[in-house]
Order: structure tokens, then C-alpha cells, then sequence
């Protein structure tokens, strides 16, 4: 089984509003990453969390806020989001961080 | 830092043809990956590539990496409109913060029926 899976499928929020993503994997994984996609565009990578602690930061603006509660989860705390954060957010883990990666099939996201 | 150029950027085909899509690399490749989109939706996994001159299949696509490792190349034979999506190359690349995947600007296929 190589699912990843994520919750929303579909979010509009506005400016001021808060929301979370949620990305969830049971195929013991231990690294886990959020990408940015915008359209006809490669994601881009935002997060890496190896083994719970996060690793990667890309020098994404403090309104993402990413949390790892356990090996199976990972969330992305949106605050004070601006339109241009409208894009698709990808999930994806893997087993360690230098393995294959597992994407989910992402949140849309648009900031009104 | 590492960039990844994949040509075409999009490519239109008949049903039933085969077709490349070619991804370069400006530094030696050291985990190749390949990955389908359908617009809107998560990346599947196709294949990933290590060693110089490997040469992987699955179904009706196949995918090369040459002897130097800095270029590798998807083939589909006898094109099917299931195959149409985005295909993107991704490949290991590193940092002074660890470890990331970094992506090919994607290869648009249509399959006409």
C-alpha cells in the first residue's frame, strides 16, 4: 500500500481566516513533506520532516506553519494567508529522506 | 544548484504512436525519478533510475538513464489516451539543510484518439 492521503480536497478561506491541512500515511514512513504547486508549474518544495523533527525549512513566510504530531501525520496551520498562496498543496512521504516519494493527491487551496 | 531541463514541454500524439520525453541534468544525477500528473491531482510514481545505463519498464513505458548520469529519457510505445498527463523528472539534490527532491518544469502529452 502506497497511499498518502489528504484532507481537504477543496478549501476557500479567507484572508483572516485560520485552517488546517492534513496528510496522513500508515505505510511507516518516517519522512514526510508539504509542497507548494502552482499552475503548470513543478511543486516546490516547502517542508521536511525526518523521524517527527522538521529538517527542511525553504524559507517559507511563518503564515505555514507545519506540525508533526506523530510518524503517520502532519498538518499545515494556514494564518493570514494572501491570494497568491492560491495553489494546490501536495503531501508526499517516503521511507527515509534520500527514498522514493509517495504523494497524496493534494488540497486546492484558494485565498479569497 | 542542480536544474533539471525536460523537452518537449508539451507533445501531442496520435493513438497508437510512440513517443520521448527527455530530461537533462546540469550536475551528475544520483537518484533520477519519473512521475505522471493528471492536471489537478497528486503525483504517481513511474519509475526511478540509479545507476548509469539502467534501463527500467513498466507496461508500455520505459525509462533510461545514460552512461554518464546526466540525462535520462521516458519512452512509451503504441501511446494510449490513458497515457496523457503531465510528466515531470525529479532527482536528488542536496543543500547545506539535507536532502530534496527538485523537479523538471514537466512535459505536457495529449493522446488524440
Amino acid at each position: 500500500d502506497t497511499e498518502v492521503t489528504q484532507t481537504p480536497k477543496h478549501l476557500v478561506m479567507g484572508m483572516t481566516n485560520k485552517k488546517s491541512l492534513k496528510c496522513e500515511q500508515h505505510m511507516g514512513h518516517r519522512a514526510m513533506y508539504w509542497y507548494k504547486q502552482k499552475a503548470k508549474k513543478p511543486p516546490e518544495l516547502m517542508f521536511v520532516y525526518s523521524y517527527e523533527k522538521l529538517s527542511i525549512n525553504e524559507s517559507v513566510p511563518s503564515r505555514f506553519s507545519p506540525e508533526c504530531p506523530n510518524s503517520s501525520l502532519l498538518n499545515l496551520h494556514l494564518h493570514a494567508l494572501q491570494p497568491e498562496d492560491s495553489a494546490l498543496y501536495l503531501c508526499a512521504s517516503s521511507q527515509g529522506t534520500i527514498d522514493t516519494q509517495y504523494f497524496g493527491p493534494g488540497t486546492r487551496l484558494t485565498v479569497l | 544548484s542542480q536544474e533539471l531541463e525536460q523537452s518537449p514541454q508539451s507533445l501531442i500524439v496520435q493513438e497508437g504512436k510512440n513517443l520521448t520525453i527527455n530530461c537533462t541534468s546540469s550536475k551528475t544525477l544520483y537518484g533520477l525519478y519519473w512521475y505522471k500528473q493528471k492536471y489537478g491531482e497528486g503525483l504517481i510514481f513511474l519509475m526511478m533510475l540509479q545507476k548509469g545505463g539502467e534501463e527500467k519498464s513498466h507496461e508500455k513505458i520505459t525509462a533510461k538513464l545514460d552512461e554518464k548520469k546526466q540525462q535520462s529519457s521516458l519512452h512509451i510505445t503504441a501511446s494510449q489516451p490513458s497515457h496523457a498527463g503531465i510528466y515531470l523528472c525529479g532527482a536528488d539534490s542536496w543543500n547545506n539543510q539535507g536532502g530534496k527532491l527538485i523537479f523538471g518544469q514537466g512535459t505536457e502529452l495529449s493522446v488524440k484518439p
